[in-house]
């Protein structure tokens, strides 16, 4: 079976700094791992993946995710935030042993930067 | 391309009434993926198709909800009757398949069910 949890409902950050949305994962094979935005009354906008290969994946509007395997993690980063990154994020995985394209989707983390 | 096309964007009935919301996939996606978005139970994947055959279908809450795919760029999600439990936003999702590796789903706009 396949999971992915997002521990934080909301993070707060300040518009210029760094900010950091939490993403962990269970799998039973390899995971294939993805970030999503969703602005109000929009729907799920892709951000960046993981499948294979380096463990730093750089995506759109500035933003990268690290996949780390021993800690089962694959937290969103971006080096300076915007007012314009306030939004819903959502990461997914699937594993490589499920067949077919379904992702299992986390609960959502609201990001809020603030001027 | 125009992305994946939902529609209603927005549909008010009452009780009772038959819905239906159509899909129309990214031209030569062969993945296609309806969900269900609310306040309570966030994003649930409802059922999904593979080349217009319905792969899984666990999602989907009871018999009252029925989704078709009779051709590649058209789908339909047909709740009958409608309660007011339906309520939520309902997100239609295209995706290629990428050999055994998955490629990123392309999220329609949403259409926002209200049953009164």
């Amino acid at each position: 079976a396949q999971s992915v949890a997002q521990p934080e409902d909301q993070v707060n950050v300040a518009e210029g700094n760094p900010l950091t949305v939490k993403c962990t994962y269970s799998v039973s094979g390899n995971p294939y791992l993805f970030w999503y935005v969703q602005y109000p009354n929009r729907g799920l906008q892709f951000l960046l993946k993981y499948i294979t290969g380096d463990n730093l994946v750089k995506g759109s509007y500035g933003f990268e995710a690290e996949f780390n395997k021993s800690q089962t993690s694959f937290h969103l980063k971006k080096p300076s935030a915007l007012v314009s990154d306030s939004a819903l994020y959502f990461c997914a995985v699937r594993d490589s042993h499920n067949a077919g394209n379904m992702l299992t989707f986390g609960g959502g983390t609201r990001l809020m930067v603030k001027p | 391309d125009a992305g994946v096309i939902q529609s209603p964007r927005h549909e008010v009935t009452e009780m009772g009434q038959e819905v239906t919301l159509r899909c129309k996939p990214i031209s030569g996606h062969d993945y296609l993926f309806w969900y269900r978005q609310t306040m309570m139970r966030g994003l649930e994947l409802l059922i999904y198709f593979n080349n217009n055959v319905p792969i899984d279908d666990s999602g989907m809450p009871e018999d009252r909800f029925s989704a078709k795919m009779p051709n590649a760029s058209f789908s339909t999600l047909k709740i009958q009757p409608s309660e007011p439990r339906d309520s939520a936003v309902y997100f239609c999702a295209s995706s290629a398949g990428q050999g055994i590796l998955p490629g990123e789903q392309f999220f329609g706009p949403g259409t926002r069910l209200t049953v009164l």
